[in-house]
């Protein structure tokens, strides 16, 4: 059974500072990692995903990832209040998608 | 972008009871998932549905569990009988393809069990 652990649980950082979330995974399976965010009373809702070792980047977003040692990193540049939210690191286990506990960000003007 | 509704929002309900959480996938999505969430706890897996059937299931999918989707309509989950520990936010999503294809959520229906 797929193990997915994240860290730090909860982080309190400045309005544009630089973000960065952990994710640690018990199997490298070959597929496509997700972030999701979820904000309170809603459903998560899917932001990056990555496939390959190294790095991709969307927008103010950019994700790392390394199979061999079983991590994979999001960083959310220049943060905004409206990033607070949870954070959730997912990843594939035979049909289905396993998710981490979660990073709870607040953004604070 | 795409919407995957549930209704209703928030259901109470007495321990024994039957109870039926309903779903709205995207239209044109041929997997469905329903996720459990306790308050402040971690989103777990506990069924999917492919071509009318359950492809995988978790521990937490109890005999007392069922889901299905007649004709194409509702994707439902389905408890009878109700146990106190089944109070949670339940989580239906949906994707085009399997695993690692994105899943799109729906924004939950909280499930009270007195």
């Amino acid at each position: 059974q797929e193990k997915v652990q994240q860290s730090p649980e909860s982080l309190i950082v400045p309005e544009g500072a630089m973000v960065s979330l952990n994710c640690s995974f018990s199997d490298s399976a070959s597929q496509s990692i997700w972030w999701y965010q979820q904000h309170p009373g809603k459903g998560p809702k899917a932001l990056i995903s990555i496939f390959s070792n190294g790095n991709k980047k969307e927008g103010r977003l950019t994700v790392y990832l390394n199979r061999a040692s079983l991590h994979v990193s999001l960083h959310i540049k220049d943060s905004q209040p409206s990033d607070s939210a949870v954070y959730l690191c997912a990843v594939p286990s035979f049909s289905k998608l396993v998710f981490g506990q979660g990073t709870s960000l607040s953004v604070v003007p | 972008g795409p919407k995957v509704l549930q209704i209703p929002s928030h259901q109470i309900i007495d321990m024994g009871q039957m109870v039926t959480l309903n779903c709205d996938p995207v239209s044109n999505h041929l997997y469905f998932y329903w996720y459990k969430q306790i308050l402040g706890q971690q989103m777990e897996f506990l069924v999917n549905f492919y071509n009318g059937k359950v492809m995988e299931k978790s521990k937490l999918f109890k005999d007392q569990f069922s889901v299905e989707r007649p004709d194409g309509s509702y994707f439902t989950l389905k408890i009878q009988p109700t146990a106190l520990e089944d109070s949670a936010v339940y989580f239906c999503a949906s994707s085009l393809g399997r695993r690692s294809e994105r899943l799109f959520f729906g924004h939950g229906t909280k499930l009270s069990v007195l």
